[in-house]
Order: structure tokens, then C-alpha cells, then sequence
């Protein structure tokens, strides 16, 4: 069965810090996709990316950057000079095989940015 | 595009009430999937469907919860009889094509209370 660890339940920073939410994932598949999700305090679920096995590219967006590493099976995510519209629920997420099936998600992460 | 839509967005009703969720996915998207989100047991896959058939509703708590999709644009999710334990949000979502994983996009969400 798959698994999704998120060992930090919450963080708390300083406005303009980095800050890195931690993923950890369990599965016995060979071909699996992870996913971050946002949810702010209006409590939509945002997608921020999406990352296949085959791929350990490391990915930047913006302020945002993400680390693959099959190796230790974690896939964390960085934001760089935090702000306070990134305060929210970032939930890491796995799918496994080939197909769309549905998402095991994390416990998720309570960032909050302070000003 | 409106997006995955919800009703209602607010739902409070009394234990041993049937409650029944409605959802319209993105049009021309083929899979369907609903989540609840407890603070407890955190974002939990119910069911999905693809091409309106249900694919996995291993997820599904109980008896009490039936999902259906009678067409490609409406799904519901209906509780009966509602429990306080039901009180949770869930969350319908729709991705494009089940034949190769693609980002999920989640709604608004419905918040329901079960007295």
C-alpha cells in the first residue's frame, strides 16, 4: 500500500525566509507521480505541480522549487524569500501507475509566514 | 471554464438525515473523484469514476455512503442515514483522461454538519 508522511505538522518563519516542507512517500510501484497541493484559508485545494518517477529533475518556478530524490523517496519543496500569501496547508501527494487513479495524500504542513 | 462546482457549499442538518452532495465536473474531463477532508484522518479518497462508471470505492467509510454519475456532467454523493461523524468537507474533483495521470482539479468544497 502507498504512504505519504509529511512529518511536520506545522512551521512557522519570518517573512522573507526560506523554508523547506518535508514529503516523504512509500510505494511499490515502479511508476508513480507525486503532486503538491495549496490550500489557503478559503480552503480551496491550489496544484502546484506534478513530478513522474522517471524524472528526478529538480524543478523551479518562480519562488518555488522542488527536490526529487528517489534514492531516500522524498520529494521536498522549497520557497524561497517566504511571503504572507504563502501562509496555508501544503498537502504532498502520490499516485500510483500508470493512470489517473485517485491521490493518497499527506497529512499536510501549516506554513505560516510572519510579517 | 467555470471550474469543478460544488452544491451546496454549506450543508447542516440533523443525525438521521439522508444529505445528498452534488457535484459538475470540468467539461470534458472523463474521471471523476470524491475526497473528504477531516482534521483527524486528513484528505481521504471515497470513489472515483472514469467514463461515469465507479473504477474504486474502496474508500467509501459505509453502506451509508453511495456515490453515482448519471451523465458525464453530475455526479452526487449521498449519506443515509448522516451520522456527527460524517461532519467533514468533501471535496469533488475532475482530471482529464484516466489512460495517463494529469492534475486533478479539486472544487470549492462543501462543509457539512451533522448535529
Amino acid at each position: 500500500a502507498q504512504k505519504v508522511t509529511q512529518a511536520q505538522t506545522e512551521i512557522s518563519v519570518v517573512e522573507k525566509e526560506d523554508v523547506t516542507l518535508d514529503c516523504v512517500y512509500e510505494t511499490r510501484d515502479t511508476t508513480y507521480y507525486l503532486f503538491w497541493y495549496k490550500q489557503p484559508p478559503s480552503g480551496e485545494l491550489v496544484f502546484l505541480i506534478r513530478r513522474n518517477s522517471f524524472d528526478e529533475q529538480n524543478e523551479i518556478s518562480g519562488r518555488y522549487s522542488w527536490n526529487f530524490q528517489k534514492s531516500t523517496s522524498s520529494f521536498n519543496f522549497t520557497i524561497t524569500a517566504s511571503q504572507v500569501v504563502d501562509s496555508a496547508v501544503y498537502f504532498c501527494a502520490l499516485e500510483q501507475g500508470g493512470g489517473a487513479d485517485g491521490l493518497t495524500f499527506g497529512k499536510g504542513t501549516h506554513l505560516i509566514i510572519q510579517p | 471554464d467555470a471550474g469543478v462546482i460544488q452544491s451546496p457549499r454549506h450543508e447542516v442538518t440533523e443525525m438521521g438525515q439522508e444529505v445528498t452532495l452534488r457535484c459538475k465536473p470540468i467539461s470534458g474531463h472523463n474521471s471523476l473523484f470524491w475526497y473528504r477532508q477531516t482534521m483527524m484522518r486528513g484528505l481521504e479518497l471515497l470513489i472515483y469514476f472514469n467514463n461515469n462508471v465507479p473504477i474504486d470505492d474502496s474508500g467509501m467509510p459505509e453502506d451509508r455512503f453511495s456515490a453515482k454519475m448519471p451523465n458525464a456532467s453530475f455526479s452526487t454523493l449521498k449519506i443515509q442515514p448522516s451520522e456527527p461523524r460524517d461532519s467533514a468537507v468533501y471535496f469533488c474533483a475532475s482530471s482529464l483522461d484516466r489512460t495517463k495521470p494529469n492534475e486533478q482539479f479539486f472544487g470549492p468544497g462543501t462543509r457539512l454538519t451533522v448535529l
